[in-house]
């Protein structure tokens, strides 16, 4: 099946500092990646929606200047989570939507394993 | 109210036992998706659905379009299913291609 990878998986830094966590797709290409966050026991959050080549469209709350996404390729898209403070710790997961793919009938989307973020 | 309500929220069961967790959703919706979070919190997407019935090994997945509702049945149900189910719907408006998550339900099935 479609393969999804992020990278770190897990992650501690000090306040202040930029973290960034990458998300790819290995056996497929991806025009449209999403970013999740999850906070503990609540459910998935989409915070932003990136398309590869293009800018990405931000859900309402979700400060784009904080989190910056870079969706330059279509197997690879980032984000940065800038000047990360106690409140950014969270749990990140990437997803990838598969268009097309070779024995998918209709799009669906692949989620990554998550990136655990701890910001002391 | 959300529009991807989950039941039961917490559910544990003996191993072997028939697992049936229910989402129901108030929009119209061109698929819906069943996912599974293990504890470490990766998440797999188990069936896609958007008509009928599909069945993966010990899982089953089936929708109702008109009654807006879908459930998941485990049969044989064993430790190692022991996650939390997550139902998510793709609204039936072109070109949107975000999902609308439940709030999922835990599953924990005893040895």
């Amino acid at each position: 099946g479609a393969v999804v990878s992020q990278h770190p998986s897990w992650v501690i830094c000090k306040s202040g500092t930029s973290v960034k966590i990458e998300c790819r797709s290995l056996d497929f290409q991806a025009t449209t990646m999403f970013w999740y966050r999850q906070f503990p026991k609540q459910s998935l959050m989409l915070m932003a929606t990136s398309n590869e080549g293009s800018k990405a469209t931000y859900e309402q709350g979700v400060e784009k200047d904080k989190f910056l996404i870079n969706h330059a390729s279509l197997t690879l898209s980032t984000l940065t989570v800038t000047s990360a403070h106690p409140e950014d710790s969270s749990f990140y997961i990437c997803s990838a939507r598969s268009w097309g793919w070779s024995d998918t009938s209709t799009d669906t989307q692949y989620f990554g394993p998550g990136t655990r973020l701890t910001v002391l | 109210k959300n529009e991807v309500e989950q039941s039961p929220q917490n559910l544990t069961a003996q191993e072997g036992e028939f697992i049936t967790i229910n989402c129901s959703y108030s929009v119209g919706i061109s698929a819906l998706h069943w996912l599974q979070q293990h504890p470490g919190g990766g998440i797999v997407s188990l069936f896609m659905l958007s008509s009928g019935k599909k069945k993966h090994g010990r899982l089953i997945a089936t929708i109702n379009i008109q009654e807006k509702h879908s459930s998941l049945h485990i049969t044989a149900s064993h430790p190692r299913d022991s996650a939390v189910y997550i139902c998510a719907v793709k609204r039936a408006n072109f070109g949107n291609e975000k999902l609308t998550f439940g709030t999922g339900t835990r599953l924990t099935i005893i040895p």
